[in-house]
């Protein structure tokens, strides 16, 4: 299947900075990829939909001047929380479409905890 | 009525037995539907899709959809300890790439 890498893993910030995490395609070109978010024993939310050289979508309440996506290229989709609070804390997690656009793969999530 | 449902266990099933996940979804999601399975702390992992009414197998695995019910399950044969995960259901409403509706995940436990 399709190839998501994901970076960082984990991160651990203090509140009040900005984290940047990545998000690529290794080995097809996504022009539409999917971030999520996910707190402990909830299921995973759609927070935005990134698309490659336009402006991202967001779900009903979630703040796009706080989760600035970047989609600069096929490849690569970077989400970065600006001004981290602790309840930001949560598992981010990526995905894109693969061949045919229906299956969704996923990075490997980055599991953030801001103090 | 949300629009991926599933009951979130835990659901416990001996070794070797069949382990049986239901999900149950609104009109808006009722075109493709997918199995993921996610360890604590991974990301989900795909396991099945199923987007005509009936069963499709995948080696220990069957996905069955019934769309006039509105219901999908998968079904785990000889199960195995390392089975043990969260088995999230979810759908999408469109035949493009478009974010997924996920339910909540069943917490599914094989017991050696």
């Amino acid at each position: 299947g399709a190839v998501v890498s994901q970076h960082p893993s984990r991160v651990i910030c203090k509140s009040g900075t900005s984290v940047k995490i990545e998000c690529r395609s290794l080995d097809f070109q996504a022009t539409t990829m999917f971030w999520y978010r996910q707190f402990p024993k909830q299921s995973l939310m759609l927070m935005a939909t990134s698309n490659e050289g336009s402006k991202a979508t967001y779900e009903q309440g979630v703040e796009k001047d706080k989760f600035l996506i970047n989609h600069a290229s096929l490849t690569l989709s970077t989400l970065t929380v600006t001004s981290a609070h602790p309840e930001d804390s949560s598992f981010y997690i990526c995905s894109a479409a693969g061949t045919g656009g229906r299956k969704l793969f996923f990075g490997s999530g980055t599991q953030l905890s801001v103090l | 009525q949300k629009e991926v449902e599933q009951n979130s266990g835990p659901l416990s099933v001996p070794e070797g037995a069949i382990a049986s996940l239901n999900c149950t979804y609104s009109d808006r999601v009722s075109q493709s539907f997918f199995w993921y399975r996610q360890y604590s702390g991974k990301s989900p992992e795909l396991i099945m899709s199923i987007y005509s009414n009936g069963d499709k197998e995948d080696g220990r695995f069957t996905a069955q959809l019934n769309k006039a019910s509105q219901y999908v399950s998968l079904l785990i044969r000889d199960s195995q300890p390392s089975d043990s995960a969260t088995y999230l259901c979810a759908g999408h409403s469109g035949g493009g790439a478009d974010g997924l509706t996920f339910g909540k995940g069943t917490h599914l436990i094989i017991q050696p």
